[in-house]
């Protein structure tokens, strides 16, 4: 059982470039969550998932895109990199709204 | 929208001695759920603990307290006999019914002093 699985754990962008990080999660969750952390801050909503098919903006979306065709998978797209959008990203996602998330590992991105 | 502060940016404690974290949300629910997590240096996040706001009893686990004063919008944590692995940052949660709304504080990040 591996839980909530982020690719990749670090990633280095020029201004300008597009890339999408990766999140699968195996336990059938219906809730998924993209958050991103910047330096000795909290953690701030993306974009949210209540279901396959189902995506919402959370506080910060500007910048990012979403999609959800499976249960399993959300990843996160990332149009036109810019410095702001330096953080870590962290993918999670949980069973029902009353119980825990499970978090991935995070992916520390730089965009330069 | 929801907010969740963290007005304690650092706080340390002596090993073995008691330390409260404080943490105050706004909200217009009447029900919603509460979280602690912590953060060590490795990243991962790890729920501490949780309470659900239509219950009246704090909850606790093992060290762990949460002091919930609803009325107030206040969830504070008390971690008792600390230890050196309780360093870490520690983020407040709050999570609505229908999950559609999970948001965090900014962190306290707590120093275990030997």
């Amino acid at each position: 059982n591996a839980g909530v699985t982020q690719t990749p754990k670090f990633r280095i962008l020029k201004i300008g470039q597009s890339m999408t990080l990766q999140c699968t999660q195996d336990m059938n969750h219906n809730y998924m969550y993209w958050y991103r952390q910047d330096p000795g801050m909290g953690l701030k909503l993306i974009y949210y998932s209540v279901g396959a098919g189902i995506t919402d903006k959370g506080e910060v979306p500007n910048g990012y895109n979403v999609s959800r065709s499976t249960t399993e998978d959300f990843p996160l797209r990332l149009e036109l990199a810019a410095p702001s959008q330096t953080s870590v990203y962290f993918c999670a996602s949980g069973r029902t709204a009353r119980e825990k998330l499970f978090f991935g590992s995070g992916t520390q991105l730089s965009v330069l | 929208a929801q907010t969740v502060t963290q007005s304690q940016p650092e706080m340390s404690v002596q090993e073995a001695e008691t330390v409260t974290l404080s943490c105050t949300y706004d909200t217009s629910e009447s029900d919603y759920y509460l979280f602690w997590y912590k953060q060590p240096p490795s990243r991962q996040m790890i729920l501490v603990i949780r309470q659900e706001a239509y219950k009246q009893q704090n909850a606790t686990e093992n060290r762990f307290s949460v002091n919930f004063q609803k009325a107030a919008k206040s969830f504070s944590l008390k971690i008792s006999d600390s230890q050196l692995g309780d360093a870490a940052m520690y983020f407040c949660a709050y999570r609505n019914t229908t999950g559609n709304q999970f948001y965090f504080g900014t962190g306290t990040s707590l120093t275990v002093i030997p």
